[in-house]
C-alpha cells in the first residue's frame, strides 16, 4: 500500500559526526513533507519541510534533500550533539489530503 | 507566542469509562489534527477539524470522536475504552487545512487498565 517508511530503525554516530536520516516515499502525488523530532516523553518537534518544487533545503544545522526520481527524503544534520538524540519521522502530505501521514521512525542515538 | 497546549497530560482511565481531552491549537491557527501515537502503530491519524467542520477522518472506530469550537479549541473523547485505546494521543494545529507547517502538542498519555 502507499506508506512513508524508514530505512534505518536506529542510527549511532558520535558526537561531531555528520548524520543522514533516509526517509522512502511511495506516492509520488505527495508534495509536501516534513521532518518532526520527538524526546521522550515530548510531542514530535517540527524542523524543517520542503515542498516538491525544491531539491534541498536547509536550516540551522539541518539540511533535508528531496530526490523525486526515487522517491527518497533525507534528513542531514551537521556536527551531531548528543541532544540531537531523539527518535526522527518523516511525514508527506498529498494534495487533496487534509493529513500528514507518518513513517515509523529513526532512533538516532548520539555518544558524546 | 504560544505553543499547542495538551490537556491533561497523563490520565489513567478503566475499561469502559469514557475520556474527553482537550486541546488548544497556537493563536490564529484554524486546523487541528489528532492523532494516536503506539510503539507498534507509529503516528496514526485520528481527525482533522478546521473552521469547527471535521475535513477528514481516519480509520478509527466510532468510539472516536471530536470537535472544535469557535475559538478553534479542539476536543476528542473516547468511549468505552478499551486496552487497546491505551496511547499517545497528539494534537496538532495548523494555520490552514492541508497538513502543512503542523505543530505538535506534548501529548496525552492514556492508560486505559
Amino acid at each position: 500500500g502507499e506508506s512513508v517508511g524508514l530505512h534505518l530503525p536506529t542510527l549511532s554516530v558520535q558526537e561531531g559526526d555528520n548524520s543522514i536520516i533516509n526517509c522512502a516515499y511511495s506516492n509520488s502525488a505527495s508534495d509536501y513533507f516534513i521532518w518532526y523530532k520527538q524526546e521522550s516523553g515530548k510531542g514530535p518537534q517540527f524542523i524543517i519541510d520542503i515542498r516538491s518544487n525544491m531539491d534541498k533545503r536547509q536550516g540551522q544545522r539541518v539540511t533535508v534533500l528531496l530526490n523525486k526520481t526515487v522517491k527518497h527524503l533525507s534528513l542531514q544534520i551537521a556536527a551531531t550533539q548528543p541532544g540531537d538524540s531523539a527518535v526522527y519521522f518523516c511525514a508527506e502530505n498529498r494534495p487533496g489530503y487534509s493529513t500528514l501521514t507518518f513513517g515509523k521512525g529513526t532512533m538516532l542515538l548520539v555518544s558524546p | 507566542k504560544a505553543g499547542v497546549t495538551q490537556t491533561p497530560r497523563y490520565l489513567i482511565k478503566t475499561r469502559g469509562q469514557q475520556v474527553t481531552l482537550s486541546c488548544s491549537p497556537i493563536s490564529g491557527h484554524r486546523s487541528v489534527s489528532w492523532y494516536q501515537q503506539t510503539p507498534g502503530q507509529g503516528l496514526q491519524f485520528l481527525f482533522e477539524y478546521f473552521s469547527e467542520t471535521q475535513r477528514n477522518k481516519g480509520n478509527f472506530p466510532g468510539r472516536f470522536s471530536g470537535r472544535q469550537f469557535s475559538n478553534s479549541r479542539s476536543e476528542m473523547n473516547v468511549s468505552t475504552l478499551e486496552l487497546g485505546d491505551s496511547a499517545l494521543y497528539l494534537c496538532a494545529s495548523s494555520l490552514e487545512t492541508g497538513g502543512t507547517e503542523a505543530f505538535f502538542g506534548q501529548g496525552t498519555r492514556l492508560t486505559v487498565v
